[in-house]
């Protein structure tokens, strides 16, 4: 399967620190994109980085991509505890038509 | 306002009794999917379409079937629900005829067969 691999499975953080989460994937990509899912709602798109790209902000986030070592990471800055939810990586490989997800990242933001 | 509209968002059945879990988009997107996400294994794919009449199996399609007879419409079929299909069911769609941009998802349907 190509579907990423997030770690770690769970994080809590304090509201105002930093939250990272790293994603690892098994064969070459077109993209990797990260989704968020608050408990029990749908998944929404937060950000996509191209095989070409290394780095990519918006907003809090921050994510990059190091396709020798076929890995990804989230960075959320200044957490909040509105940031509460699971965190889920999807790598797309080239040829391929669909995106799977991996099991996520729960992060836990305390106020 | 954009969105992808699941209905039923919650539904207890029994085993055997045909159910179809609808799933609607307005953003006129090609691409919709169907997903099932379970405890620990994550979502998987159940069948994909990439416009009208044309589907495709994911990763898990045994014991659904879909139809894209409109574009906007995507139901997912369970002809003879087993429990081992109670899981939280996302319906998804994308503005190109391949993923490789943004997925737009519904609001989840909770399904449970008894």
């Amino acid at each position: 399967s190509q579907q990423g691999e997030e770690d770690p499975q769970a994080l809590s953080i304090q509201e105002g620190e930093n939250a990272t989460m790293n994603c690892s994937y098994k064969t070459s990509i077109n993209n990797l994109q990260w989704y968020r899912q608050n408990s029990g709602r749908g998944l929404v798109h937060l950000i996509l980085i191209r095989s070409n790209e290394r780095e990519k902000h918006s907003g809090r986030l921050r994510v990059t991509l190091d396709t020798s070592k076929k890995s990804s990471s989230l960075l959320i800055t200044a957490s909040r505890a509105a940031d509460t939810a699971s965190y889920f990586c999807a790598p797309l490989r080239a040829g391929r038509r669909a995106l799977t997800f991996g099991s996520g990242t729960r992060l836990q933001v305390q106020p | 306002e954009a969105q992808v509209t699941q209905n039923p968002r919650y539904l207890i059945t029994v085993t055997g009794k045909k159910l179809t879990v609808t799933c609607s988009q307005n953003m006129n997107h090609e691409y919709m999917s169907w997903y099932r996400q379970d405890p620990g294994l994550g979502l998987r794919q159940i069948y994909y379409s990439m416009n009208v009449e044309v589907t495709d199996k994911g990763d898990v399609p045994e014991g659904y079937k879909v139809s894209r007879k409109e574009k906007r419409n995507f139901p997912l079929i369970l002809e003879s629900p087993s429990p081992n299909q109670t899981s939280l069911y996302f319906c998804a769609s994308s503005a190109r005829d391949s993923p490789t941009g943004e997925l737009f998802f519904g609001e989840g349907s909770r399904l449970t067969v008894l």
